[in-house]
């Protein structure tokens, strides 16, 4: 059962677009969410994450929105740069305590064309 | 800081060899964390430890063993190793405050093929 889903396995935008990377859950009970970047041969590097009681979060060129009634959230990168091209996963926790963990989605493969 | 360290960075097993796959930090995390992404798929946790002394299963332990003596290493062990344990094993890290969630920081992973 997948708790958190990045439906659409690829996204190719153009240089200087916005890039549009969604993620929906299912258990109401996650309150933190979180956005990470992979390059290939490398690790996840975090990016850019949102608390459940915010509805959206900024941080210079990526901008993550969260709406709790839909149990979704987004990651927009404006403008798009042939950088960002990586594999983006989105990943949620319930709580913060000593064993709360992180559910990962499957990934999203973004390439940004020159 | 070197951050979170992985090694070996590859490696092929054959059916029913033993291996320690070694992490190592230096920024002082008290958590620490085993995943495996298999391809085409999220990361999956193995094990996690909140400190030296002090580890837990995660979603897909079986067939792993953990330990952790230092606040630095966190060591994962495959005993009998089998071709469902081909996969990429990341291991990564945080420091965990309490009322807020402290991002993992990962390290660059290792690939092992079991043939």
């Amino acid at each position: 059962d997948q708790q958190v889903k990045q439906n659409s396995p690829s996204l190719s935008v153009q240089e200087g677009r916005i890039s549009i990377l969604n993620c929906d859950y299912t258990n109401s009970m996650f309150d933190y969410f979180l956005w990470y970047k992979k390059y290939p041969a490398e690790g996840p590097t975090f990016l850019i994450s949102i608390s459940s009681i915010k509805d959206k979060n900024e941080d210079g060129r990526f901008t993550v929105f969260l709406n709790k009634s839909a149990k979704h959230l987004s990651l927009h990168i404006v403008p798009s740069q042939p950088g960002d091209s990586a594999v983006y996963f989105c990943a949620a926790s319930a709580g913060t305590g000593a064993n709360s963990k992180l559910t990962f989605g499957k990934g999203i493969t973004l390439s940004v064309r020159p | 800081n070197a951050g979170v360290t992985q090694t070996p960075k590859f490696r092929i097993l054959k059916i029913g060899q033993s291996m320690t796959l070694q992490c190592t930090q230096d920024m002082n995390h008290n958590y620490m964390y085993w995943y495996r992404q298999d391809p085409g798929m999220g990361l999956k946790l193995i094990y996690y430890s909140v400190g030296a002394g002090i580890t837990d299963k995660g979603e897909v332990p079986n067939g792993y063993n953990v330990s952790r003596s230092t606040t630095e290493d966190f060591p994962l062990r495959l005993e009998l190793a089998a071709p469902s344990q081909t996969s990429v094993y990341f291991c990564a890290s945080s420091y965990k405050r309490t009322l807020s969630y402290n991002e993992q920081f990962f390290g660059p992973g290792t690939r092992l093929t079991v043939l």
